[in-house]
């Protein structure tokens, strides 16, 4: 079955710093990609997705690119704000056959200093 | 349009009770998940289904551990015989076909 490794566990930025956040899988069969925001005490949220027939895709602050030679993905957020302190967490999916659950990482504790 | 709506949002057990959670998904949504998650964790797949069908539960403890999905009513997973190991939170997602998941707030379950 599917691997995802997320590294690292902790990142602690300036606010107004970039943040990067990094994740490898092993199924080479996996196609989509997304990343998940978590608030203390609350569901994880979406806060952007890839498909494997793009490199990168960009939304305002946040970006994600894709390296499906080398099995992993990349979380960046810019201009970092206090707000965007929590835990982030990427996935891993392939879109073929019955099966259609995610594979997580296992997060990354993101603190913006203020 | 409201979410994933999951209940309670806190359920405490006494050793060897059962534990119900419930999961309603958004509306339109026909792929329901259940997933685990421990203090400090990352997120466990526990089972996936769809109206009245389990397509994949290989993450499900083989013992005491169900689940279903009603054709009517909300998902429930449901825990037998709850020991303090179950003690964690247990989020359900939802899902059209292809698409992503929204997930649920959760129910964080306290085996005493």
């Amino acid at each position: 079955g599917e691997n995802v490794e997320q590294h690292p566990s902790t990142l602690s930025v300036q606010e107004g710093d970039s943040a990067v956040i990094k994740c490898t899988y092993s199924d080479s069969a996996s196609n989509y990609f997304p990343w998940y925001k978590q608030e203390l005490g609350k569901g994880p949220q979406l806060i952007i997705d890839i498909r494997s027939n793009v490199g990168e895709k960009k939304d305002q602050r946040i970006a994600v690119t894709l390296n499906k030679t080398a099995k992993h993905f990349s979380l960046h957020i810019t201009e970092t704000q206090p707000e965007d302190s929590a835990v982030y967490f990427c996935a891993a999916r392939a879109d073929t056959g019955s099966a259609r659950q995610l594979t997580f990482g296992s997060g990354t504790q993101l603190t913006v200093l203020p | 349009n409201a979410g994933v709506m999951q209940n309670p949002r806190h359920l405490v057990r006494r050793r060897g009770q059962e534990a119900r959670l419930r999961c309603s998904p958004m509306k339109g949504h026909s792929h329901v998940y259940w997933y685990r998650q421990l203090p400090e964790e990352g997120l466990k797949f526990m089972v996936y289904l769809q109206k009245e069908n389990i397509i994949d539960e290989s993450g499900m403890p083989k013992e005491r551990f169900s689940a279903e999905f009603p054709k009517e009513g909300p998902s429930i997973l449901r825990i037998q015989q709850v020991v303090r190991g179950d003690s964690a939170a247990y989020f359900c997602a939802s899902s059209l076909q292809g698409h992503g998941y929204t997930f649920g707030s959760g129910t964080r379950l306290t085996v005493v």
